[in-house]
């Protein structure tokens, strides 16, 4: 039972433009999310998280929605650059009960091209 | 600082071997996390411990799989009589405290049971 769902294994954009990554869950219990970034042969790198209360948070150049009736999240990176070449892991938690313990969906590859 | 690191960094084993994995966490850290990844699958979680309380295994797939920490230091994921399923990259976390938003992952241990 895949709890987090990342419905498109690949994604490629040119540099410059928007790269829109996405993330379904089923479980309406999570309420907290969160995108890691993971280059070959490293671990996942934290990126971005937003809690349930919010529908959107920004760092940078990187953005996460929320919309929480649709069970959906997104994660916009403007402008793309190479270096944002990467798998990328959307996670969710029963923040609340503080525990650690993160469901991962399966990745989607971002490539950007030059 | 240093960050997590997991050794070995391969290792291929025979279907029916036990073996064992090791991390050691961000010093200071006495959260750690264990989580695998299966080919073409997000991150699953297995296990984690925080300090001295008794550790979390309910994602621990079966009693061939088990995991020790000392203190709040190395700890080690040993499977027994392994199979073919088992195959997969173990990522070991760490964090400060338990937490959602702040595991620091290792590069992890890619396991191939032949």
């Amino acid at each position: 039972d895949q709890q987090v769902k990342q419905n498109s294994p690949s994604l490629s954009v040119q540099e410059g433009r928007i790269s829109i990554l996405n993330c379904d869950y089923t479980n309406s219990m999570f309420d907290y999310f969160l995108w890691y970034k993971k280059y070959p042969a490293e671990g996942p790198t934290f990126l971005i998280s937003i809690s349930s209360i919010k529908d959107k948070n920004e760092d940078g150049r990187f953005t996460v929605f929320l919309n929480k009736s649709a069970k959906h999240l997104s994660l916009h990176i403007v402008p793309s650059q190479p270096g944002d070449s990467a798998v990328y892991f959307c996670a969710a938690a029963h923040g609340s009960s503080n525990t650690g313990k993160l469901i991962f969906g399966q990745g989607t590859t971002l490539q950007v091209k030059p | 600082g240093a960050g997590v690191s997991q050794s070995p960094s391969n290792k291929v084993t025979e279907k029916g071997k036990d073996v064992e994995l090791r991390c050691d966490p961000i010093s200071g850290h006495t959260a750690l996390y264990w989580y695998r990844q299966r080919l073409g699958q997000g991150l699953e979680f297995l296990i984690y411990f925080q300090g001295n309380s008794a550790p979390d295994k309910s994602g621990l797939p079966s009693d061939r799989f088990s995991a020790e920490r000392t203190g709040e230091s190395v700890s080690t994921l040993t499977i027994q009589r392994t199979q073919q399923e088992d195959s997969a990259v173990y990522l070991c976390a760490s964090s400060l405290v338990l937490s959602t938003d702040t595991q620091y992952f290792g590069p992890g241990t890619r396991l191939t049971v032949l």
